[in-house]
């Protein structure tokens, strides 16, 4: 059975520090996918990573995947109250089934 | 675009009643998921439909649970009797890829929070 950890559960910081998710995972993804939730809404696809070693920016969102595509990490640089959600990794497996981890709850006070 | 469309949003139930979810998939997406989650974790995959056959199942409870998508276009979730341990957001998801190789792109509904009481 495929599982995706993520680290850490919960997190609340200032606005304006940074911080790290990781999602680690004992198996081989063919991708990894990373979504935010937010209260009362279903996931938003944030950024898609394919290749091991790959790095993807989204503003102030650095995505990176393992060389050996079996974690993920995301930095967040000066976090802002609007980052505030759940944001969750989704390994693709190589016949397409997406696997969730469980997800990572960020609060970001002004 | 019209994205993927969930009701009721909001459902409470004693123990051992039946609820229906209903949803409709962006047009023209082929593939359609239900997914369960749970207060606190991640989204896990209960049946995964391609047009209006089932590719995977392997996680619905099918003495409880049941699911389809008649004409490969909106889906039903049926839950019957509901336990304690249903309470759960259902969330409906649809994707354009096959999802045989590389990554798909999911859009999900907003949701169906069951509440079981």
């Amino acid at each position: 059975t495929q599982l995706l950890e993520q680290s850490p559960q919960f997190l609340s910081i200032q606005e304006g520090e940074n911080l790290t998710v990781y999602c680690n995972s004992s198996s081989v993804f063919s991708s990894l996918q990373w979504y935010r939730q937010e209260p009362g809404e279903g996931p938003v696809l944030l950024v898609t990573v394919v290749t091991g070693g790959e790095v993807k920016k989204l503003k102030r969102l650095t995505f990176q995947f393992g060389d050996a595509r079996k974690d993920s990490s995301l930095h967040i640089t000066a976090a802002q109250p609007g980052d505030t959600g759940l944001y969750l990794c989704a390994g693709v497996s190589q016949g397409g089934k997406l696997i969730f981890g469980q997800g990572t709850e960020l609060s970001v006070k002004p | 675009e019209a994205g993927v469309a969930q009701s009721p949003r909001y459902k409470i139930i004693e123990k051992r009643q039946s609820v229906a979810f209903w949803c409709n998939p962006i047009s023209g997406h082929a593939t359609l998921y239900w997914y369960q989650q749970i207060l606190g974790q991640g989204p896990k995959l209960l049946i995964q439909f391609q047009n209006n056959g089932v590719v995977d199942d392997s996680q619905l409870p099918k003495d409880r649970f049941s699911a389809e998508r008649l004409k490969g276009v909106d889906s039903t979730l049926k839950i019957q009797p509901a336990k304690l341990e249903d309470s759960a957001v259902y969330l409906c998801a649809s994707s354009p890829r096959t999802g045989l190789s590389g990554a798909n792109v999911l859009t999900f509904g907003a949701g169906s929070r069951l509440t079981v009481l």
